[in-house]
């Protein structure tokens, strides 16, 4: 069974402060990593794609992978109060399909 | 722009009606997917595509059955609907070669009475 884990919250951080999301995945051969985030009644929308070892920035995010210790992580820098929702770590083990872990609830307090 | 559309936002349907959702891509995307989501349970997949005319289970195929007669359409039929039914459900797609992100469309809330 191919599993993907996350923190289910939530988590508050301050306004302005360093938001961490984490996510460990159980298939090894995992290929690609995603961030999806989910705003309460909307669908997913893609934050970052990660797909080798280390860092990947885009604006204020930033995904970590580490595969030997299969975890990818989220970071949200000068956090919003618009970046509360739901996290969603997606992973895709190879095949065609996706498995998302259960999504961490971020809430940024004004 | 990629573009996932389902073809309702909210459905109200009786118990016993056979129900059927659409979900069109405009991307040329090999895969197409349907999803379930409800709170505490998070995403769980009902069926997908890979080709037309394919179609493999998901986590959670019983009640529902599928229809891919062309690539960018992917019908969710329920066969007879029933409350524990009711959800959000989610179309997504994405494409076989490059091995990208799924794309998803707006949701459909169903609502079984």
């Amino acid at each position: 069974q191919k599993e993907v884990e996350q923190n289910s919250g939530p988590l508050s951080v301050p306004e302005g402060a360093i938001a961490s999301l984490n996510c460990t995945y159980s298939d090894r051969v995992s290929q690609s990593f995603f961030w999806y985030r989910q705003y309460s009644g909307k669908s997913p929308e893609l934050i970052m794609s990660i797909y080798s070892n280390g860092d990947k920035e885009d604006g204020r995010f930033t995904a970590q992978l580490n595969k030997a210790s299969q975890y990818v992580s989220l970071l949200i820098r000068d956090s919003q109060p618009s970046d509360s929702a739901t996290y969603l770590c997606a992973v895709n083990p190879g095949g065609q399909n996706f498995v998302f872990g259960p999504g961490t609830r971020l809430s940024v307090l004004p | 722009d990629v573009k996932v559309t389902q073809s309702s936002r909210y459905l109200v349907k009786r118990t016993g009606e056979k129900v059927f959702l659409e979900c069109v891509q405009d991307m040329d995307h090999e895969n197409m997917f349907w999803y379930r989501q409800d709170p505490g349970l998070g995403l769980r997949l009902i069926y997908f595509s890979y080709d037309v005319k394919m179609k493999e289970k998901g986590d959670i195929p019983e009640g529902y059955s599928v229809s891919r007669e062309k690539k960018e359409r992917f019908s969710l039929i329920l066969e007879s609907a029933s409350t524990n039914q009711t959800s959000m459900y989610l179309c997504a797609s994405s494409s076989f070669v490059s091995n990208t992100e799924a794309f998803f469309g707006q949701g459909t809330r169903l609502t079984v009475v």
